[in-house]
């Protein structure tokens, strides 16, 4: 299956930090999803991203469609225990019907 | 969005056995999604479930070992057949939500002992 490279696949920060993370593939895509997963849960989608260099945020988290189309980055500001979790990437290649491929996901640690 | 309810939550299950998950969504929908996510990893996906026809497994997942039904466009289930400890995962199903990407359940979290 295809690849997305998801970096860094762990963080350690103190609360009130910002967070950035990112997923770079080799292919294109249609479609940049965001998604954080609480211990015990299902992942919960953040940010859906659509367009090349689109820019979309939802409260204290920016993501980024990148311009290439095989790339997109997730920024958390001013970090708060609540923050932590596990984050995904997903992503929707052309014409491969509704088939997401998900990162290896970036593990979240805020220290109080 | 839809709301899932997956169940159960969790399971203890002896190695040759066999558990079927179940997948309720609030609304109607077309295709649903069954997940695999091992300690650790990412997601991957087992198969697409559509009403009224068989399963779409992606490579690796066979129908003997993963059986799915879908009788209806809000239900569907997930059986792990044979189970051996590498069964060992979380088990999820979505959904499309519109154009927001997917919707999981909460998951299974399965034990293989």
């Amino acid at each position: 299956g295809q690849q997305l490279n998801q970096s860094p696949q762990s963080m350690f920060i103190q609360e009130g930090e910002d967070v950035s993370m990112n997923c770079t593939s080799s292919s294109i895509f249609n479609t940049w999803l965001w998604y954080k997963q609480d211990p015990g849960e299902g992942p919960v989608l953040l940010i859906a991203l659509y367009k090349a260099g689109e820019l979309t945020s939802n409260g204290r988290l920016t993501a980024q469609f990148g311009i290439t189309r095989k790339d997109s980055f997730l920024n958390i500001s001013a970090s708060i225990p609540s923050d932590v979790g596990i984050y995904f990437c997903a992503g929707l290649l052309p014409n491969t019907g509704n088939q997401f491929y998900f990162g290896t996901g970036t593990s979240l640690t805020v220290i109080p | 969005s839809a709301v899932i309810s997956q169940k159960p939550s969790r399971d203890i299950c002896q190695r040759g056995t066999s558990l079927t998950i179940q997948c309720q969504v609030d609304s109607q929908v077309t295709m649903m999604f069954w997940y695999r996510q091992q300690p650790g990893q990412s997601l991957t996906l087992i198969a697409t479930a559509n009403q009224g026809s068989e399963a779409t497994y992606e490579s690796g997942f066979v129908i003997d070992k993963f059986p799915i039904s879908r009788p209806n466009l809000t239900f569907s289930t997930l059986t792990v057949s044979n189970m051996s400890p590498e069964d060992s995962s979380i088990y999820l199903c979505s959904v499309e939500d519109d154009r927001a990407g997917y919707t999981f359940g909460s998951g299974t979290r399965l034990t293989v002992v």
